[in-house]
This record gives structure tokens, C-alpha cells and sequence, in this order.
């Protein structure tokens, strides 16, 4: 499978501020998903980015709020904008295998904390 | 109703036993079932893949698949301690999107 990593790791930010994060993998991928993990919650898809088009958003995440960039086929960005509390959670974005079946595997995470 | 349902558990288990966990869900298209495990703090882990009815194993691991039902299942035997994670069932339909369970907790005991 594929190498996946994600910066930052975690972060703390204040309220009313944006983080960038940045998706990084070790091989040509066509599709990239971004997901959100809140606190003793399972994973729900905020959006997948494909290189060349612009994001698919899934109900309830809007691209002014989590604006995603895909500019290669190896990296994405998710910006998580006008931060309040309520963002505080772990991002997590995944790759397809490219399979027959669609496996997805994930990055290693960014913690959020939102004061 | 949910769209992929497990019991949050905790399912507690002595080590060396089988740990039995459940998965159902409601689209009928569902095409690929997955098993992750995510330990407290670090991202899932793809442990298993089926795809059609029947059974899948590997190594202590087996998958079980009844699309008729709509249930999958993943057993694990002769539990360790380091089993001890939250299991997340993850389904894909005709698209490429995986939706997710909300995970059992399971704790294998010394």
C-alpha cells in the first residue's frame, strides 16, 4: 500500500483562524478523500479531490469552510477556515488503492484543537 | 435507519479466545465490505477486505459475508491483548465512497 503522510501532526489554533493541511503520498494516486474524526466519533467524509477538477463536497461541508487544493496526483492540501471549537477533531486523508475494489487507505492524521 | 450499524461494545474478551464482531447495513447495492482497526490515537488500519458471500480468512483474522442479510462479521482468534482497539466496519457502494460504523471497542483481557 501506499506511503501516506500528513503535516502537521497536531495543532492548536485560535478561534477565528485557518490551518493548512497538507497531504503527502508516495505514489501517483487519482483519488484522494478527506475525512473528519471528532472525539469518540467514526470517520465522516468531508470531500473527495481528484487532480485536474474541483473537490466533491458531501452533505454538510461546504468549500468555504474546508476549501481542498489537489494540484498533483502525489498531494493535497485541506484548509479548515474561520476556526471555532466546534472544528476541533482529527483530519484524516486517505488514498484509493486504485483496485478493483475501491480499499482506501489512511495518513497517519492532523489533531486540531480549536481554543 | 443507519446506513452501517455495529454494537459500540465494549466487547470484552479473555485472551486466547474468539472475538466475534458485527456489521449491518442497509444498502442492498454494497459492493466491498472492509474491517479497520484504529488503536486509541492513530488512524485506521486496513485489516480485512471481502467481496463476495461466504468466508475470507487470514491468518487470525476471518471475515464473514452474507449480502443476503446484509451482515458482516469479522472473528478473531486467539485474541491478544494488542488486539485490543476500536473496529471500524466500512462499507462501499457502487461508488468509490466507504461509509463507516461507529466502531466496537474491543478489549482482550491478560
Amino acid at each position: 500500500s501506499a506511503v501516506i503522510s500528513q503535516k502537521p501532526s497536531r495543532d492548536i489554533c485560535q478561534r477565528g483562524t485557518s490551518l493548512t493541511i497538507q497531504c503527502q503520498v508516495d505514489s501517483q494516486v487519482t483519488m484522494m478523500f478527506w475525512y473528519r474524526q471528532q472525539p469518540g466519533q467514526s470517520l465522516t467524509l468531508i470531500a473527495t479531490a481528484n487532480q485536474g477538477s474541483e473537490a466533491t463536497y458531501e452533505s454538510g461541508f461546504v468549500i468555504d469552510k474546508f476549501p481542498i487544493s489537489r494540484p498533483n496526483l502525489t498531494f493535497s492540501t485541506l484548509t479548515v477556515s474561520n476556526l471555532s471549537p466546534e472544528d476541533s477533531s482529527i483530519y484524516l486523508c486517505s488514498v484509493d488503492s486504485g483496485g478493483a475494489y475501491n480499499e482506501q487507505f489512511f495518513g497517519p492524521g492532523t489533531r486540531l484543537t480549536v481554543l | 435507519q443507519k446506513e452501517v450499524e455495529q454494537n459500540s461494545g465494549p466487547l470484552s474478551v479473555p485472551e486466547g479466545a474468539i472475538a466475534s464482531l458485527n456489521c449491518t447495513y442497509s444498502d442492498r447495492v454494497s459492493q466491498s465490505f472492509f474491517w479497520y482497526r484504529q488503536y486509541s490515537g492513530k488512524s485506521p488500519e486496513l485489516i480485512m477486505s471481502i467481496y463476495s458471500n461466504g468466508d475470507k480468512e487470514d491468518g487470525r483474522f476471518t471475515a464473514q459475508l452474507n449480502k443476503a442479510s446484509q451482515y458482516v462479521s469479522l472473528l478473531i482468534r486467539d485474541s491478544q491483548p494488542s488486539d485490543s482497539a476500536t473496529y471500524l466496519c466500512a462499507v462501499n457502494r457502487s461508488n468509490y465512497k466507504l461509509t463507516f460504523g461507529k466502531g466496537t471497542l474491543l478489549t482482550v483481557n491478560p
